[in-house]
């Protein structure tokens, strides 16, 4: 079946914009997850989603980030006012239920000029 | 906080041998999760292994995990060129799963 899809692949924008990225996880997993991770470096947790609990949002950097799932699939990560340090790949993942194992989409590379 | 620290950072073995890589953690966990990263995107899960196991095999891979310790490792038998990657333990704490900075494993020819 099919995975969990990402996009765009790459986003590149000026800073001071507002993005958007976009996760579709597999159908039928509740549980939906937003990392971010910079060069060279591990995944940071930013937000997670499980059904229709209220999302755990402990990890979102700034108040410019926000994200939600619709319907409890689709899921929208989005950075307002966009700063360099922002630029990363945001990695979503999916799984059928919290804590357990997750799969991950291909990754949104972003970079802020 | 880190909740998994994999340790080396980084291991540079050749083709043929044994890899050994190691995690720690923090909190008390129903399972621990090792993954694998190829060129810096998507991860791909290996093995999960939980509080009630002390040890896991899959093909070449094999994962223990010492509550006791707070600790597991996974080894790589027999490795090849393909298994060049950055490997993630990755632990659940109050329902997030937190991930290590990882071990960048370079097999050479």
């Amino acid at each position: 079946g099919a995975g969990v899809s990402q996009s765009p692949s790459n986003k590149v924008t000026e800073k001071g914009k507002d993005v958007e990225l976009r996760c579709d996880p597999i159908s039928g997993h509740t549980a939906l997850y937003w990392y971010r991770q910079s060069l060279g470096q591990g995944l940071e947790f930013l937000i997670y989603f499980q059904g229709n609990s209220a999302p755990d949002k402990s990890g979102l950097p700034s108040d410019r980030f926000s994200a939600e799932r619709t319907g409890g699939s689709v899921s929208t990560l989005t950075i307002q006012r966009t700063q360099q340090e922002d630029s990363a790949v945001y990695l979503c993942a999916s799984s059928l239920e919290v804590v357990e194992t997750q799969y991950f989409g291909p990754g949104t590379r972003l970079l802020v000029l | 906080s880190q909740q998994g620290e994999e340790d080396p950072q980084a291991l540079s073995i050749q083709e043929g041998e044994n890899a050994t890589m190691n995690c720690s953690y923090k909190t008390s966990i129903n399972n621990l999760q090792w993954y694998r990263q190829n060129s810096g995107r998507g991860l791909v899960h290996l093995i999960l292994i939980r509080s009630n196991e002390r040890e896991k095999h899959s093909g070449r891979l094999r994962v223990t995990l010492d509550t006791s310790k707070k600790s597991s490792s996974l080894l790589i038998t027999a490795s090849r060129a393909a298994d060049t990657a950055s490997y993630f333990c990755a632990a659940p704490r109050r329902g997030k799963i937190i991930f290590g900075k990882g071990t960048r494993l370079h097999i050479l020819p």
